[in-house]
């Protein structure tokens, strides 16, 4: 099975400051990867799938890269609403798997 | 305007068997997935297993394979998550989410069921 880790586990950060989360999956996935952001009490909302391509209704500060084991999610100017916990989740084979996730605060 | 609505919060001792719902609504059940995902209190999200719109095909996580089931009933649009008998490290929070079939990523999530069991 696919082990998925990400780093950092959290993060402070400010506003308007650029975040990047890396996620790391121990095969290739062939950027079958997604990212989560979920918020507390929330359930959890798709940002980007397949590495790079943005949900629709996402901000555009949002983006993904990545190709391979190793992908990233970049924030590129965080607003006061991005604080949260970001998750990878990789869809390449069952059985799928999240990252045990990134909590980014103040 | 899609929609996951699941069954409301259930508080069971351990032992007790429980099936949840995830009735959905607003596209072609017939064209995507339906997953779930457990949530330990304060913990991560863990995927549990998917299902096929038909039912015909169902494929669990390794934490979860024997120890839950999934079925969909295909003329009400709604899945479930089942337990026979559970246990108190079952206490979690329980979302379904929407997934495609070729690619596959969760768009559309319910609003999670909590499900508390306790002697």
């Amino acid at each position: 099975d696919i082990q998925m880790t990400q780093s950092p586990s959290s993060l402070s950060a400010s506003i308007g400051d650029r975040v990047t989360i890396t996620c790391r999956a121990s095969q290739n996935i062939r950027s079958y990867l997604n990212w989560y952001q979920q918020k507390p009490g929330k359930a959890p909302r798709l940002l980007i799938y397949a590495a790079s391509t943005v949900q629709s209704g996402v901000p555009s500060r949002f983006s993904g890269s990545g190709s391979g084991t190793d992908y990233t999610l970049t924030i590129s100017s965080l607003q006061p609403e991005d604080f949260a916990t970001y998750y990878c989740h990789h869809s390449s084979t069952t059985p799928e798997a999240f990252g045990p996730g990134t909590k980014v605060e103040i | 305007e899609v929609q996951l609505v699941q069954s409301g919060a259930e508080m069971k001792n351990p032992g007790e068997s429980l099936k949840i719902s995830c009735k959905t609504s607003g596209y072609i059940f017939s064209n995507y997935w339906i997953g779930w995902v457990r949530q330990m209190p304060g913990k991560g999200l863990e995927w549990m297993g998917i299902i096929s719109p038909p039912g015909s095909d169902a494929r669990y996580g390794p934490s979860f394979d024997g120890q839950v089931t999934i079925s969909v009933d295909k003329s009400v649009n709604t899945a479930y998550l089942q337990w026979s008998s559970l246990k108190a490290s079952d206490t979690a929070m329980y979302y379904c989410a929407r997934s495609g079939d070729f690619i596959r990523y969760f768009d559309f999530w319910g609003q999670g069921t909590l499900v508390t069991v306790s002697s």
